[in-house]
């Protein structure tokens, strides 16, 4: 058990561009959250996975953002078009089942210019 | 969605130190996160604990579902304790969608001076 895993770990960006993040989930785990964590907050759900299916996604989630998770392994997150308010830590957790513990990965750093 | 309200926001100690951090919510659960989040962002998982009490080490927590709070309690704090503490509920008290979508609280940011 190695983990969950996201890369890149910071990434910078200038506004307008498009980035994708990727999550690697334990690899037993059929569920996989994305959140995202601003500065002296606490992390905020986005988007909830079980197995490929995207099943609940946040009213944070605006237009410009879209997540997969093709073969219900790995997922992936991209922001296009982004904005300086999408500058946060973007971190992916997962679980075994639901209401159980989830774990999360070290996260990747956003920052817009 | 459930409220998760945390306290105290700061706290400072000197080493060696004991200290409570308090987790409140606001409708019954059926699980319960804690998790230290180190300086480099990385969240670790402390416990989960929807009732009752467990321990670990120098840490222990004990959860009151029907009085709907939780509480983190540190021993002889050590430098490396320092970084913030969160506790996480699910967001909802039922889901139709079997998710566990996690609302967080705001966080306790301890200092363990040496």
């Amino acid at each position: 058990d190695t983990g969950v895993s996201q890369d890149p770990r910071h990434k910078i960006t200038k506004r307008g561009q498009n980035v994708t993040f990727r999550c690697d989930p334990i690899s037993e785990h059929n569920r996989l959250y994305w959140y995202r964590q601003t500065l002296g907050q606490g992390p905020e759900f986005l988007t909830y996975f079980q197995n490929e299916a995207q099943l609940e996604k946040s009213r944070l989630l605006s237009d410009r953002f879209s997540a997969e998770r093709p073969k219900g392994s790995f997922s992936t997150l991209e922001i296009q078009r982004t904005e300086q308010g999408d500058s946060a830590m973007y971190l992916c957790a997962s679980s075994l089942k639901s209401a159980s513990e989830q774990y999360f990965g070290p996260g990747t750093r956003l920052t817009v210019t | 969605g459930i409220q998760v309200e945390q306290s105290p926001p700061d706290l400072i100690l000197q080493e060696g130190a004991n200290s409570t951090l308090r987790c409140n919510f606001s409708d019954s659960v059926n699980n319960l996160q804690w998790f230290h989040q180190n300086p480099w962002g990385q969240l670790i998982n402390l416990f989960y604990i929807p009732s009752g009490t467990k321990q670990n080490g120098r840490l222990s927590a004990t959860t009151v579902a029907t009085e709907r709070y939780s509480l983190l309690y540190i021993s002889s704090s050590q430098t490396t304790d320092s970084g913030v503490y969160f506790c996480a509920v699910p967001r909802e008290r039922t889901n139709n969608n079997a998710g566990n979508m996690l609302t967080f609280g705001g966080g306790t940011r301890l200092m363990v001076k040496p």
